[in-house]
């Protein structure tokens, strides 16, 4: 199975909101609302953050919201705050196929 | 609270063996699907092996053959038995519960090198 395909790279100042993009394909990411988000911070496991395309775990931030438009599942973070640089990797679970992960910065 | 513990990972050389061990706490092994993800240094992260709660098991073609992923229920512990390692097995292997990955474990780092 093919990857999932995110920008490299991200970045934002404190306050602001950013999204970061994860596009699969009509059998992965478009075709079944199984697309879950992780964080994962240097040296650290991933985190899960969003299941089910737009659902949180208890414990994680409402800054934290996820969305999906046909092929592409996007994650967005409002209100951006310097603990939330990291790396983020999206998954589509029905194929358990991982996005090649965004690197966050928080200017 | 659940809590899972890798151990056992190390240095090998090209072509050995290694098993890895994923202790749980807080929640019961053989009711989940049961996880390995691995992380090569300093990139994204790649999906290993299942094993439902059922017993059925599925595997990367990455690591098709010469992995196998088990559990022992009255030890509350998954097991991934690595064999005919190669350098392209050097990562970080966590083990993760659910259909999501909804829990990981801190990371065991397996080296394949000479």
């Amino acid at each position: 199975q093919s990857a999932l395909t995110q920008p490299a790279s991200v970045s934002g100042s404190p306050g602001q909101s950013i999204t970061i993009s994860c596009t699969g394909t009509s059998s992965d990411v478009g075709g079944y609302n199984y697309v879950s988000w992780y964080q994962q911070h240097p040296g650290k496991a991933p985190k899960l953050m969003i299941y089910d395309v737009t659902t949180r775990p208890s414990g994680v931030s409402n800054r934290f919201s996820g969305s999906k438009s046909g092929n592409t599942a996007s994650l967005t973070i409002s209100g951006l705050q310097a603990e939330d640089e990291a790396d983020y990797y999206c998954s589509s679970y029905t194929n358990r196929v991982f996005g090649g992960g965004t690197k966050l910065t928080v200017l | 609270e659940v809590q899972l513990m890798e151990s056992g990972g190390g240095l090998v050389q090209p072509g050995g063996s290694l098993r890895l061990s994923c202790a749980a706490s807080g929640f019961t092994v053989s009711s989940n699907y049961m996880n390995w993800v691995r992380q090569a240094p300093g990139k994204g992260l790649e999906w290993v092996a299942v094993i439902y709660s059922e017993g059925n098991t599925y595997y990367a073609d990455s690591v098709k053959g010469r992995f196998t992923v088990s559990r022992d229920n009255s030890k509350n512990t998954l097991y991934l038995q690595m064999n005919s390692l190669r350098a392209e097995d050097t990562a970080v292997y966590y083990c993760a519960s659910g259909m999501v990955f909804d829990y990981w474990g801190q990371g065991s780092l397996v080296t394949v090198s000479s």
